[in-house]
């Protein structure tokens, strides 16, 4: 099947520092959603993205559909006690019929901030 | 109504029971998922539906059995467990099938096979 490479695996940083995370992918994705995970629960959409190229924002957080359609990063700012918890990134292949698989997810991103 | 509600949150069952998983929405999404997650790794999908027909099954063993019974409801039929399939087990919702919009996860039920 389609593998998203995530990366890092796991991230310990101070609050307040910036922090960012990455997936790509060898196949061109033609959406990329990032997701947060608490424990016990289920994800939760953070940012999706549609458009190659396209950069949103939500709150601290910022996210970009990468040009060449096969990457795309996750940019918090001033990180905070409760932005603890794994993130994933997910992403819809494309065929080459034009049509699109189900989302794949890519490895999870496991964030510690330390007060 | 923006919400993928599961029910039970958390269930223990032996290996010779018979349990069922829920799942509901009321958004209208015509496209409804089960994954099952272990700690630590990404869901992996198991069943799709869409317009209440199963569409994929993933390989899953028939200890699983899904069942949509309306475009609102669906769910895990589980017998016959082993240990290994204790894990979190998660619903999601989405306009149509494929179509990413509104991918919407439900709080997933913690299943432990004992």
């Amino acid at each position: 099947g389609q593998q998203l490479n995530q990366s890092p695996q796991s991230m310990f940083i101070q609050e307040g520092e910036d922090v960012s995370m990455n997936c790509t992918s060898s196949s061109i994705f033609n959406t990329w959603l990032w997701y947060k995970q608490d424990p016990g629960e289920g994800p939760v959409l953070l940012i999706a993205l549609y458009k190659a190229g396209e950069l949103t924002s939500n709150g601290r957080l910022t996210a970009q559909f990468g040009i060449t359609r096969k990457d795309s990063f996750l940019n918090i700012s001033a990180s905070i006690p409760s932005d603890v918890g794994i993130y994933f990134c997910a992403g819809q292949p494309l065929i080459s019929s034009g049509s699109a698989r189900q989302l794949t997810f890519g490895s999870g991103t496991q964030l510690t901030v330390l007060p | 109504d923006t919400e993928v509600t599961q029910t039970p949150k958390h269930l223990v069952m032996g290996m010779t029971n018979k349990k069922s998983l829920k799942c509901e929405q009321h958004m209208g999404h015509r496209a409804m998922y089960w994954y099952k997650q272990k700690a630590k790794k990404p869901p992996e999908l198991m069943f799709v539906y869409s317009y209440e027909k199963l569409s994929i099954n993933e390989s899953v063993p028939s200890r699983f059995s899904p069942e949509c019974p309306n475009s609102s409801l669906l769910n895990l039929h589980l017998h016959a467990l082993q240990p290994e399939d204790s894990a979190l087990y998660l619903c999601a919702s989405s306009l149509r099938d494929r179509e990413v919009s509104g991918y919407t996860f439900g709080s997933g039920t913690r299943l432990t096979v004992v």
